[in-house]
């Protein structure tokens, strides 16, 4: 099975840059997704990280570090439409992900 | 591209009764169609995988026979709730993906609620 962390909530300032840590200890590891989810809907994915090393996409970078079982997530320039939780999901070897609890991610004015 | 949608979006029924929802692939063929359901401020939990053709394979603690589900073909997939009771309202997610994609594409979810 798997065991994925993240932390509980965040909050920041517009314009800000905040970084969401995941850690995860696994059977089976094929990949690691971000996803970001609004109240009441589906999520929508961030990015995806199976080699060490930093992606990095516009706004959004994520980072994977495989031999401490760790990845992290980095929003910069924070808008308030990023407020939403940001779920951190582990891929095995049968493409089933495993998601972690979620970070809700509040961004103040 | 790669659109997932699901229907219907939210439906009530009374306790005891059955309702399916539908998971469909738009423009893509998804050879694996996975089941989630996410209680409020829970995240997303596993339910089953779907391969076309074959039987769901379902994680443990889920009863396949209370939640059936059916890939008949390549993009379609469909999860039956039977004898809804208020303890499986939920939101209930679906995701695809096909066998040349790594990523999974999620649907828009289905709001069940048993009264």
């Amino acid at each position: 099975g798997q065991n994925i962390d993240q932390p509980t909530e965040m909050t920041a300032t517009e314009g800000a840059i905040v970084q969401i840590n995941c850690t995860y200890q696994t059977s089976g590891f094929n990949g690691l997704f971000w996803y970001q989810q609004h109240a009441g809907e589906a999520p929508t994915f961030l990015s995806y990280n199976v080699l060490d090393g930093l992606e990095e996409k516009g706004r959004f970078s994520s980072f994977l570090s495989r031999s401490k079982g760790y990845s992290y997530l980095l929003l910069k320039e924070l808008q308030m439409k990023d407020s939403a939780s940001y779920l951190c999901a582990v891929r095995d070897g049968d493409y089933k992900l495993s998601f972690g609890a979620g970070t809700t991610v509040t961004v103040r004015a | 591209g790669a659109v997932v949608s699901q229907h219907p979006s939210r439906v009530i029924c009374k306790s005891g009764t059955s309702v399916k929802i539908e998971c469909r692939s738009l423009d893509f063929q998804a050879t694996t169609m996975f089941w989630y359901r996410q209680f409020p401020k829970q995240s997303l939990m596993l339910m089953a995988t779907s391969n076309e053709g074959s039987k769901a394979t379902y994680e443990q603690g889920v009863e396949k026979d209370k939640f059936l589900i059916n890939h008949a073909s390549l993009t379609l997939s469909t999860l039956t709730v039977t004898s809804a009771h208020p303890e499986d309202s939920s939101f209930y997610i679906c995701s695809a993906r096909s066998a040349s994609d790594y990523e999974q594409y999620f649907g828009p979810g289905t709001r069940l609620t048993v009264t």
